[in-house]
């Protein structure tokens, strides 16, 4: 099974209604990272969260890890078409510091 | 943040063909560097892991005489991937992570298409 799930898979969401993407890891998290990506080009640094029960917000966007540090969420206030894309969570389990990504979640705005 | 560059953006090649990519850290000494590949409508499945000055530590799977990996300093490694085949055609994504923080920052990616 995967190490680190991530859900949806897809979201269609009208302009200007909210969401939340989550990412579910089976160990635990020693750094949680949130990208955005435009298919078929490079991965835009959305957050990082490191300790239990961070949050962190960039202009719309929100990242928490819960304490238990095994799943974090993404949520974006108000979504606009800009907002489209795949999110990408992608963790550090202290393996070799690489990061394990999560298959990502395709987000459609519809104006 | 941090700025990452890889060159090119984009690749076509005949198969049996060398290609190489390079990946740059452009405002920090990437201590590490990554190199993922992705397929379409996949995620991002990590390579190598190169340390500067020392030999890059394969994934399970990944061939490393197939895909030649080089970071001969702080600032740069190559992949080369040797003998191309249509197979090899994807996506690849290199990240340094250096300096202050243990952010990892993201190359814009190379699209190699073999023939």
């Amino acid at each position: 099974s995967q190490e680190l799930e991530q859900s949806p898979q897809s979201l269609i969401v009208q302009e200007g209604k909210n969401l939340t993407i989550n990412c579910t890891s089976s160990k635990t998290l020693y750094g949680l990272y949130w990208y955005k990506q435009k298919y078929g080009e490079g991965l835009i640094f959305l957050m990082m969260l490191q300790k239990g029960g961070e949050e962190k917000s960039h202009e719309k966007i929100t990242a928490k890890l819960d304490e238990k540090k095994q799943q974090s969420s993404l949520h974006i206030t108000a979504s606009q078409p800009s907002h489209a894309g795949i999110y990408l969570c992608g963790a550090d389990l202290r393996s070799q510091g690489n990061l394990i990504f999560g298959k990502g979640t395709k987000l459609s705005v519809k104006p | 943040g941090a700025v990452v560059s890889q060159h090119p953006s984009r690749v076509i090649c005949k198969s049996g063909t060398s290609v190489k990519i390079e990946c740059r850290s452009l405002d920090f000494q990437a201590t590490t560097m990554f190199w993922y590949r992705q397929f379409p409508k996949q995620s991002l499945m990590l390579m190598a892991t190169s340390n500067e000055g020392s030999k890059a530590t394969y994934e399970q799977g990944v061939e490393k005489d197939k895909f030649l990996i080089n970071h001969a300093s702080l600032t740069l490694s190559t992949l080369t991937v040797t003998s191309a085949h249509p197979e090899d055609s994807s996506f690849y994504i290199c990240s340094a992570t250096g300096g202050a923080t243990d952010t990892q920052y993201f190359g814009p990616g190379t699209r190699l298409t073999v023939l």
